[in-house]
């Protein structure tokens, strides 16, 4: 049972064009969604979160959209660079506990030059 | 910036050996995880300890346990591996204070069962 998933295996995107990665969940209790940024033979390192309470958030080129009644959320990365080249996993957390969190299965970004 | 710390890089075991994966962290954090990471299926949560010899089971926790004497180290265990248990193993750590506190991993380990 996927409660967060990312249906998009890959996505190949023109460098200075906008990229957008996309990641719909099942569960209403998620409160708190966040985005993570994974090199080969890397750890996932932390990008961008936001919370139920909001719809929108932006920290530079990177800018999370959060569509509760859809339960749904996106992550826009504009201009695109070659850096960005990464796989991309969502992420969400229940109201509860040790804030576990529920991950999709990822999306690899290819940003051509 | 948080430091997370897994012993090994990459190792290699034998089928119903006994597995030890490490993991420590340097910033204080009450919480940690392992996960295993696979081709098409993400991270999914094996164990996580929100405090020193506290435990709680994950999504997958059949076939591993987990330790936690110290607050900076957790430990994953293979009691008998297995080769289905061959995987990317990744550890985080985070804060749990206050809410919305975003978890930082290690570098992982890639754990082959021959």
């Amino acid at each position: 049972d996927q409660q967060v998933k990312q249906n998009s295996p890959s996505l190949s995107v023109q460098e200075g064009r906008i990229s957008i990665l996309n990641c719909d969940y099942t569960n209403s209790m998620f409160d708190y969604f966040l985005w993570y940024k994974k090199y080969p033979a890397e750890g996932p390192t932390f990008l961008i979160s936001i919370s139920s309470i909001k719809d929108k958030n932006e920290d530079g080129r990177f800018t999370v959209f959060l569509n509760k009644s859809a339960k749904h959320l996106s992550l826009h990365i504009v201009p695109s660079q070659p850096g960005d080249s990464a796989v991309y996993f969502c992420a969400a957390s229940l109201i509860q506990g040790a804030q576990k969190l529920v991950f999709g299965q990822g999306t690899r970004l290819t940003i051509n030059p | 910036d948080v430091k997370v710390t897994q012993s090994s890089r990459y190792l290699v075991k034998r089928t119903g050996e006994k597995v030890f994966l490490e993991c420590v962290q340097d910033m204080d954090h009450e919480n940690m995880f392992w996960y295993r990471q696979d081709p098409g299926l993400g991270l999914r949560l094996i164990y996580f300890s929100y405090d020193v010899k506290m435990k709680e089971k994950g999504d997958i926790p059949e076939g591993y346990s987990v330790s936690r004497e110290k607050k900076e180290r957790f430990s994953l265990i293979l009691e008998s591996a297995s080769t289905n248990q061959t995987s990317m193993y990744l550890c985080a750590s985070s804060l749990a204070s206050g809410r919305n506190q975003p978890q930082h991993f290690g570098d992982g380990t890639r754990l082959s069962i021959l």
